[in-house]
């Protein structure tokens, strides 16, 4: 069965620091979405993308956060100075929902663990 | 904005017993409610889920009931097993098609004992 895919599993960063997360969403979806998820606590929608552009996106995805489709398979989240409080688990997900509503279901990638020193 | 809340924090049963994890949401335009199971330091995944359109789901041991007058939709797991163990997060949405954005409670960790 495919999977979403995201690398690497856990990154380390200096506060300041860039971050780029990788995920390579189901390849017939078509939505695209990243959470994440303090230790411990619920998760917490970022932002959703639809073709090639942000669809929603919450208060947390500020201006430090981006996304990108560079190629058709990965999907990508940059923080660009990272802060201690963005030490989090980072979950991608897709969707095929433009084939109806039963089709909606998020499917969620392995996620990245991101820690900021 | 939704506001999804969760009970209990801690669910802990006997193998064999039924646990039950009730939620109650805000918005009444939420319209699609997905339950997700997370074990430890893996991703989440979708065990079931329930449209407003529908009153009670059920597959296998798993069922969701949703009661939209009241905002409350609850799952019920049958005949637990130690596997069952993890944390289990209700959702609600609205909207249909790929643009719909789940908030998620705060999650229940149930620990079933052998």
């Amino acid at each position: 069965e495919p999977e979403v895919t995201q690398t690497p599993s856990h990154q380390v960063t200096q506060m300041g620091q860039e971050v780029i997360l990788r995920c390579v969403p189901i390849s017939n979806h078509l939505y695209f979405y990243w959470y994440r998820q303090i230790l411990g606590q619920k998760v917490e929608f970022l932002v959703s993308f639809y073709n090639n552009e942000i669809s929603e996106k919450s208060e947390i995805f500020d201006d430090q956060f981006s996304v990108e489709r560079p190629d058709g398979s990965n999907f990508t989240l940059k923080i660009r100075s990272t802060k201690l409080e963005d030490s989090a688990m980072y979950f991608c997900a897709s969707s095929n929902a433009v084939a109806g509503p039963s089709t909606d279901t998020q499917y969620f990638g392995p996620g990245t663990r991101l820690t900021v020193l | 904005g939704e506001n999804v809340e969760q009970h209990p924090s801690t669910l802990s049963v006997q193998e064999g017993d039924s646990a039950v994890i009730k939620c109650t949401y805000s918005d009444s335009a939420s319209n699609y409610f997905p339950w997700y199971k997370q074990e430890l330091g893996k991703r989440p995944q979708l065990i079931i889920d329930i449209r407003s359109n529908v009153g009670e789901k059920k597959d296998q041991r798993i069922a969701v009931t949703l009661n939209k007058t009241a905002k409350h939709f609850s799952l019920h797991i049958t005949e637990t097993q130690p596997e069952d163990s993890a944390v289990y997060f209700c959702a609600a949405s609205k909207g249909s098609g790929g643009s719909y954005i789940p908030t998620f409670g705060r999650g229940t960790s149930l620990i079933v004992h052998p």
